[in-house]
């Protein structure tokens, strides 16, 4: 069985900081992408960054990047520069390649940048 | 272009009622997936429809729970008899296709409230 995990429920961080949010996951899968999605107050899911297993550069973009760890299971999410518009649920996910698409979700972080 | 829209934004009913909520997916997207996301369980993926090829319904969580698809467009998920349980924000998503490398976008949800 696939899962992912989130240790961490809630974050804070000051405007202009950077903070990290936490991911682990187990598969079986040596082909899986992995995802960061963001969801503000108004419900609406935005993929925030994603990463093909296979890859081992990390990801970036913009203010965001990620660290992969693949042989620790490890897929955390950077946020530098943090805006108060980065407020909002984080949840990383996990998407096999033999899964039809479908993600797996982690409990989620919420993050709250203050001013 | 229009994203991923879903109907009613919230509904509350009475326990033991049918209902029925609606997802009209991004034009040409071929994947649509539907989601439930609760206090208790997070976020649980629920069914995914690939073209014309049988749904995975596989996240179903009992007999009450159904989906269809139809012209390819559309998808109409419903819950008879429902239950208290069943009280949750459901997330509808799309995809151009299960194995590309694109993300799933997210309509707005649907809150259901079973009273």
């Amino acid at each position: 069985a696939q899962t992912v995990t989130q240790s961490q429920p809630e974050m804070s961080v000051q405007e202009a900081e950077t903070v990290t949010l936490s991911c682990t996951y187990d598969t079986s899968e040596n082909n899986y992408y992995l995802f960061w999605y963001k969801q503000p107050p108004s419900r609406q899911m935005i993929l925030v960054i994603r990463q093909e297993a296979y890859k081992q550069q990390n990801a970036t973009e913009n203010r965001f990047s990620v660290n992969f760890q693949k042989a620790a299971k490890s897929f955390s999410l950077k946020i530098s520069d943090s805006q108060l518009g980065d407020t909002a649920m984080y949840f990383c996910a996990l998407r096999g390649g033999d899964q039809g698409g479908k993600l797996i979700f982690g409990q989620g972080t919420e993050l709250s940048v203050k001013p | 272009g229009a994203g991923v829209s879903q109907s009613p934004s919230n509904k509350v009913t009475e326990k033991g009622k049918d209902v029925e909520l609606r997802c009209d997916p991004i034009s040409g997207h071929t994947a649509l997936y539907w989601y439930r996301q609760s206090l208790g369980q997070g976020l649980e993926f629920l069914i995914y429809f690939q073209g014309n090829s049988a749904p995975d319904k596989s996240g179903l969580p009992s007999d009450r729970f159904s989906a269809e698809r139809t012209g390819g467009s559309v998808s109409t998920l419903t819950i008879q008899r429902t239950q208290q349980e069943d009280s949750a924000v459901y997330l509808c998503a799309s995809s151009l296709g299960p194995l590309s490398q694109g993300e799933q976008y997210f309509g707005p949800g649907t809150r259901l409230t079973v009273t």
